[in-house]
């Protein structure tokens, strides 16, 4: 049990759409990450926040945005869905803030985005 | 590019008899490793982890190994149980900055009763 969940499990959209998911990290983890998994593949990294700012971002459109709230509550936004965008999309908890060290990264359940 | 691979898609081991996953990566600047394991519907949910100032950690049925001048990285699991049966991620990053994940695609695990 580690504590992070995500809604919805899955969704369905059509393209061209917006659509919105929401994370529930651990209590006290200051830094949420977010992950796309496509079927047969590991997950790649979306972008990553620590109290509220963008810490990083990979290799993804502007198209996917993102929120932390200071309740531990995080969004991913994505516009303009494409067929592609189908995934598996994860957020990831972790401490966050501790330069230098390793830091341990716990997962939710997932959201299962369909793209029609 | 891809900076961290697991080059075995699937592996069948008796149950009782151990297991051993390999991974390996290309860039020099990761130092923290990481394996996941992940069930259908489910997370990837920790395993086990392991600093580059280290070559092997221990807990319980898990041990990873880690050879730096090989770039590579090992997940031994002993006794295997039909439970472990799941898909393994080994996962690398760096220790500053963005603490970004980069995966491996994976293994299938499967143990025979």
């Amino acid at each position: 049990e580690t504590g992070v969940t995500q809604s919805p499990t899955h969704l369905i959209k059509t393209r061209g759409q917006q659509v919105t998911l929401r994370c529930s990290s651990q209590s006290g983890h200051n830094t949420v990450s977010w992950y796309q998994q496509a079927l047969g593949q590991g997950p790649q990294f979306i972008f990553q926040y620590y109290r509220e700012e963008e810490n990083g971002r990979g290799n993804f459109p502007p198209r996917f945005s993102g929120l932390q709230f200071p309740n531990y509550s995080s969004e991913l936004n994505v516009n303009a869905l494409e067929l592609d965008d189908s995934a598996l999309y994860l957020c990831a908890s972790s401490l966050g803030g501790l330069a230098g060290v390793g830091e341990t990264q716990y997962f939710g359940p997932g959201t299962r985005l369909l793209v029609l | 590019d891809q900076q961290v691979k697991q080059n075995s898609p699937s592996l069948s081991v008796q149950e009782g008899r151990i297991s051993i996953l390999n991974c390996d990566y290309t860039n020099s600047m990761f130092d923290y490793f990481l394996w996941y394991k992940k069930y259908p519907a489910e997370g990837p949910t920790f395993l086990i982890s392991i600093s580059s100032i280290k070559d092997k950690n221990e807990d319980g049925r898990f041990t990873v190994f880690l050879n730096k001048s090989a770039k590579h990285l090992s997940l031994h699991i002993v006794p295997s149980q039909p439970g472990d049966s799941a898909v393994y991620f080994c996962a690398a990053s760096v220790a500053s900055g963005t603490y970004k994940y980069i995966f491996g695609t994976g293994t299938r695990l499967k143990v025979l009763a």
